[in-house]
């Protein structure tokens, strides 16, 4: 089982729809859930960043985090084309040096 | 306020070559993170370094790939006598000793083309 999973898409969406990008996870020692974006020939960004189950806020982005299922997902509201991209789950455990990153959802959203 | 500079941002090699990408950290960084992305694939973690000191390479390929962050310059990362196999792009990433983990500022990378 690989320690990160994230349907790779691409996922096309009409302008204005709401978006929902997900990864599951296997490594129960990851403490910290990151969202970054990459647009294409672009290095990522980090866009959300949560430590506890529960869901965080930031414009129009949630990030909301399951631990007990090991499930974590970003929701994109009144979706825009300028969110076009490919967007990339992030692990951390908080000892080691290493963030794990999922294979990446390719996001287009249509005018 | 420069983010994180690589050069070169592309850079086309033959097989049996040596590739050298050089990597400048955010000012005021002294954590610096490569990473690979081979196509269809995820970020894959390479080496971890502070100013002269390698803290943690257990991603690197044991042969021909080495990496530095000296005292003075940017970091380099070095890979020997490339292979097709190595094409990829190769990012680097910094971060300051006061952030939260995992928050890194990564720069636009550098693709690596073997030919």
């Amino acid at each position: 089982q690989k320690e990160v999973e994230q349907d790779p898409g691409p996922l096309s969406v009409p302008e204005g729809a709401i978006v929902s990008l997900n990864c599951t996870y296997s490594n129960s020692a990851f403490q910290y859930f990151m969202w970054y974006r990459q647009y294409s020939r672009k290095g990522p960004e980090l866009l959300m960043y949560t430590y506890s189950s529960g869901n965080k806020e930031d414009g129009r982005f949630t990030a909301q985090v399951d631990k007990s299922s090991k499930y974590i997902s970003l929701f994109i509201r009144d979706s825009q084309p300028s969110d076009s991209a490919t967007y990339l789950c992030a692990f951390y455990t908080g000892t080691a040096s290493k963030l794990t990153f999922g294979t990446g959802t390719r996001l287009q959203v249509m005018l | 306020n420069a983010g994180v500079m690589q050069n070169p941002r592309h850079l086309v090699r033959r097989r049996g070559q040596e590739a050298r990408l050089r990597c400048s950290p955010v000012k005021g960084h002294s954590h610096v993170y490569w990473y690979r992305q081979l196509p269809e694939e995820g970020l894959k973690f390479m080496v971890y370094l502070q100013k002269e000191n390698i803290i943690d390479e257990s991603g690197m390929p044991k042969e021909r790939f080495s990496a530095e962050f000296p005292k003075e310059g940017p970091s380099i990362l070095r890979i020997q006598q490339v292979v097709r196999g190595d094409s990829a792009a190769y990012f680097c990433a910094s971060s300051p000793l006061d952030r939260a983990a995992g928050e890194l500022f990564f720069g636009e990378g550098s693709r690596l083309t073997v030919l």
